[in-house]
């Protein structure tokens, strides 16, 4: 089956950019999203179709994709991005997430 | 707006089963495919199924294939998750979603607040 790989967390200091990775064979043929989950809150997606930003959602989230990899960027990370942070991916019919990266802005 | 509503949740034995449900206000629920994911305490997203617009196509993940069923009424702007025989690591928060995209690109949006199942004896 098709797999998702994030780093289990990271941290970045305020201000500062964070980059975010997904890896699975082949990702950069699919087309990956992004979603933010705040504790106790529901996810968001932040990212779709690799690059997009949904309306409302703060110009300092980009996201890009290449090769085996994508990435989901923060620009001048702030302290109410701390979150976690799933990639998702179509595989044939069936739909993956990765394993998700708890962002800690420090 | 557009809103999704989880209910259904609550405390069954192994073995035992649960029906949720999911309301869907907003939007004509009837032109959209509609998923179920869920979330173990602690840990990440796992989607389960999801459904086409239609109900004509069904699709599982191997985890609950042959124990969950999804379906829906665009009546009522329903769609629904039956679970039969239930076991421990099915404990999760169970969140419904709307599909937005095309079958090859594609994406969550909105989410339910969730709704809990636990098993347990």
């Amino acid at each position: 089956s098709y797999e998702l790989t994030q780093p289990p967390s990271m941290s970045v200091s305020p201000g500062q950019t964070a980059s975010i990775t997904c890896s699975g064979d082949d990702l950069g043929d699919r087309y990956t999203s992004w979603y933010q989950q705040k504790p106790g809150q529901s996810p968001v997606v932040v990212i779709y179709h690799n690059n997009r930003r949904p309306s409302g959602i703060s110009e300092r989230f980009s996201g890009s994709s290449s090769g085996n990899t994508a990435t989901l960027t923060i620009s001048a990370t702030q302290a109410l991005d701390e979150a976690d942070y799933y990639c998702q991916a179509r595989d044939s019919t069936t739909v993956v997430f990765g394993g998700g990266t708890k962002l800690s802005v420090l | 707006q557009v809103q999704l509503v989880e209910s259904g949740g609550g405390l069954v034995k192994p073995g035992g089963s649960l029906r949720l449900s999911c309301g869907a206000s907003g939007f004509i629920l009837s032109d959209y495919y509609m998923t179920w994911i869920r979330q173990a305490p602690g840990k990440g997203l796992e989607w389960i199924s999801y459904i086409t617009s239609s109900s004509h196509t069904t699709y599982y993940a191997d985890s609950v294939k042959g124990r969950f069923t999804i379906s829906r009424d665009n009546a009522k702007n329903s769609v629904y998750l039956q679970m039969n025989s239930l076991r421990a690591e099915d404990t999760a928060l169970y969140y419904c979603a709307r599909w937005v995209g095309t079958t090859t690109s594609y994406w969550f949006d909105p989410w339910g607040q969730g709704t809990l199942v636990t098993v347990s004896s």
